[in-house]
């Protein structure tokens, strides 16, 4: 059975640009969250989507957003990109919310 | 707000100590609690869970962790570690019933051989 796949692995973007990072779950999981993992931070909440709904939400800027597809499958957009945004985002997928959150390798988005 | 803290941020241990690295949440009610592990340019696994029933629970590669309630504590043990356990440790928490998980600050094991 194939893992969390998240793509691209990596990205570089200029300040103020937007991205776009997918998330494909394992099969048959309906619920994907997602995480910002940083050195002074460490891992944070982005949100989570089950069933194609945004079921939690982190303490995050409006310019972070997400949805998911009825194929569960999950994209994160974030717009007018920051310094600050440099971070490994990561994607995590279970069969619902009581379930055991299995993690993708990340996407490593660098803003210059 | 929910919390996790992890008590040791960085830890340096000789092959064949032992471990216990501590975790305290912050939250009243019902949490489901996790240790996850990343080792160098790996992804995040799970080492093991606790929902619910006998507060000792085991997990992958020799690791065990205990949850003490009225501590609101889930420490994390191994009795004696080797040098491929080198890696950071995170121990999580998730209100019951959603999928929000709270990390902490993960700690930095090196396992000297």
């Amino acid at each position: 059975k194939a893992g969390v796949t998240q793509t691209p692995r990596y990205l570089i973007k200029t300040r103020g640009q937007q991205v776009t990072l997918s998330c494909s779950p394992i099969s048959g999981h309906r619920s994907v969250s997602w995480y910002q993992q940083t050195p002074g931070q460490g891992l944070q909440f982005l949100f989570e989507y089950f069933s194609e709904t945004q079921r939690n939400k982190g303490n995050f800027p409006g310019r972070f957003s997400g949805r998911q597809f009825s194929n569960s499958r999950s994209e994160m957009n974030v717009s007018t990109l920051e310094l600050g945004d440099s971070a490994l985002y990561l994607c995590a997928s279970s069969l619902g919310a009581k379930n055991i959150q299995y993690f993708g390798a990340g996407t490593r988005l660098s803003v210059l | 707000a929910q919390s996790v803290s992890q008590h040791n941020h960085h830890v340096i241990l000789s092959e064949a100590a032992s471990l216990e690295l501590g975790c305290n949440y912050s939250y009243g009610g019902t949490v489901n609690l996790f240790w996850y592990v990343q080792y160098p340019g790996q992804h995040l696994q799970l080492l093991l869970k606790y929902f619910s029933g006998d507060p000792l629970v085991k997990g992958i590669k020799g690791f065990e962790a205990e949850f003490i309630k009225s501590k609101f504590s889930f420490n994390l043990r191994k009795p004696s570690v080797q040098w491929s356990d080198t890696a950071e440790y995170f121990c999580a928490v998730t209100r019951v019933n959603t999928g929000k998980l709270i990390f902490g600050q993960g700690t930095t094991l090196q396992v000297k051989p």
